[in-house]
């Protein structure tokens, strides 16, 4: 089982914003890192840190934390945005890393 | 450009050992950490652990520690990842990643940036 939650499925209307949560209480005192990925491909960075996005990623992309959640916000949604969304931190102990189950972005 | 080259598709009997290499290029290999992560088919991500390319720390996830061995040869700039007594629930994708440490006031965490292509490995009788 995961230290970090995220809800299965959302799904959002094109061009709408839509806001993916990552929960866990390891987030009260570690960052989580965003990963996109798209069927058969390598997970890709999308936001780290406060509210950090790697070059190339657009400014659709933010992220936010409060108390024991992170936040994934997509500000005007693109059918090329559909994909699998992960969350990773550290755990409890701070020794290991691990990641949120997913949640499958459906633009519809 | 920065990237990191896995080897190819591997097939495992149960049993027997799988080393997956990934080489890394484009910047200083020493100065960032490595982790691997395996995805098994319609499942998520799955951490395994961490090596430092610096000193060759390592840090196992627990439900693998005893099978995996994390290395490095730095002289090529190659990461391994080396899984024994492989089961058919070790069936994935294994992929390596670059990993940066950061930093502030507020908190800590890490980041994986760069991605390998995944290797897929398949371990059946």
């Amino acid at each position: 089982s995961s230290e970090l939650t995220q809800d299965p499925a959302v799904s959002v209307a094109l061009g709408q914003t839509v806001r993916i949560t990552c929960q866990g209480d390891s987030l009260r005192s570690y960052y989580a890192s965003w990963y996109q990925q798209k069927p058969g491909q390598a997970p890709v960075l999308v936001i780290y840190g406060k509210n950090n996005r790697p070059s190339g990623i657009p400014d659709r992309f933010s992220g936010s934390r409060s108390g024991n959640t992170a936040s994934l916000t997509i500000t005007g949604a693109q059918a090329e945005d559909e994909a699998d969304y992960y969350c990773n931190s550290r755990d409890s102990s701070g020794n290991h890393v691990v990641f949120g189950g997913g949640t499958k972005l459906t633009v519809l | 450009q920065v990237q990191l080259v896995q080897s190819g598709a591997e097939v495992k009997k149960p049993g027997a050992s799988v080393k997956v290499s990934c080489k890394a290029s484009g910047y200083t290999f020493t100065s960032y950490g490595i982790s691997w992560v395996r995805q098994a088919p319609g499942q998520g991500l799955e951490w395994m652990g961490w090596i430092s390319t610096y000193n060759g720390n390592t840090h196992y996830a627990q439900n693998l520690q005893g099978r995996v061995t994390m290395t490095t040869d730095t002289s090529t700039s190659t990461a391994y990842m080396e899984l024994r007594s492989l089961r058919s629930d070790d069936t994935a994708v294994y992929y390596c990643a670059r990993g940066t440490y950061y930093y502030d006031s507020s908190a800590e965490g890490d980041a994986f940036d760069i991605w390998g292509q995944g290797t897929m490995v398949t371990v059946s009788s």
